[in-house]
């Protein structure tokens, strides 16, 4: 069972314009969100972050926004560019013991942005 | 400024053959997560480390595997008796296991196919 569902596979975007990723999460537990990119033949890169106890990050272009009602979070990225052509992966985690921090993966979405 | 390495890129084998995938941490960092991605699938956590010891290793998905950290720093992932399904792309991150909330850092992954 999915606790972090990326619903939408892939999307396609005008450079130029936002791109919005969704991301749905069930267990209410999760007090930690991360987005990560992913180009083809290497690891996960670290973009942004979100902490349960606010409901909007910005870095730059990239901005995070978190329902926690809805259980919900969203990635928009304004401007949207060629390089941000990639897979989109929604992280989640919860504390516990020992400062264990591992991820709970939403399966990606595959951003296409195009000149 | 080295990031998280890892080696072999690729791993060919068969059947029924015992692996050693090795992960270099960032320095200083003294958490360690392993994952597995398989093809469609977002990364899945395997084992996690604080300093030398195994502190959850409720990811491993069956005694064939087994990770070892003996000087808290680089990390072996082995697996004996390999099978076709464990072909996936291994990927290890490190995060400086700082309580509260710590971003992990990914390596390139190992790709590991058995025939």
């Amino acid at each position: 069972d999915q606790q972090v569902k990326q619903n939408s596979p892939s999307l396609s975007v005008q450079e130029g314009r936002i791109s919005i990723l969704n991301c749905d999460y069930t267990n209410s537990m999760f007090d930690y969100f991360l987005w990560y990119k992913k180009y083809p033949a290497e690891g996960p890169t670290f973009l942004i972050s979100i902490s349960s106890i606010k409901d909007k990050n910005e870095d730059g272009r990239f901005t995070v926004f978190l329902n926690k009602s809805a259980k919900h979070l969203s990635l928009h990225i304004v401007p949207s560019q060629p390089g941000d052509s990639a897979v989109y992966f929604c992280a989640a985690s919860l504390g516990s013991a020992g400062n264990n921090r591992k991820l709970i993966w939403g399966l990606g979405t595959s951003l296409a942005v195009n000149p | 400024g080295a990031g998280v390495s890892q080696t072999p890129s690729n791993k060919v084998t068969e059947k029924g053959k015992y692996v050693e995938l090795r992960c270099d941490p960032i320095s200083g960092h003294t958490a360690l997560y392993w994952y597995r991605q398989s093809l469609g699938q977002g990364p899945e956590f395997l084992i996690y480390f604080q300093g030398t010891g195994a502190a959850d290793d409720s990811g491993l998905p069956n005694d064939r595997f087994f990770a070892v950290r003996p000087e808290g720093s680089v990390s072996t992932l082995k697996i004996q008796r390999t099978e076709r399904g464990d072909s996936a792309v291994y990927l290890c991150a490190s995060s400086s296991g700082l309580a509260g909330l710590d971003t992990q850092y990914f390596g390139p992954g190992t790709r590991l196919t058995v025939l």
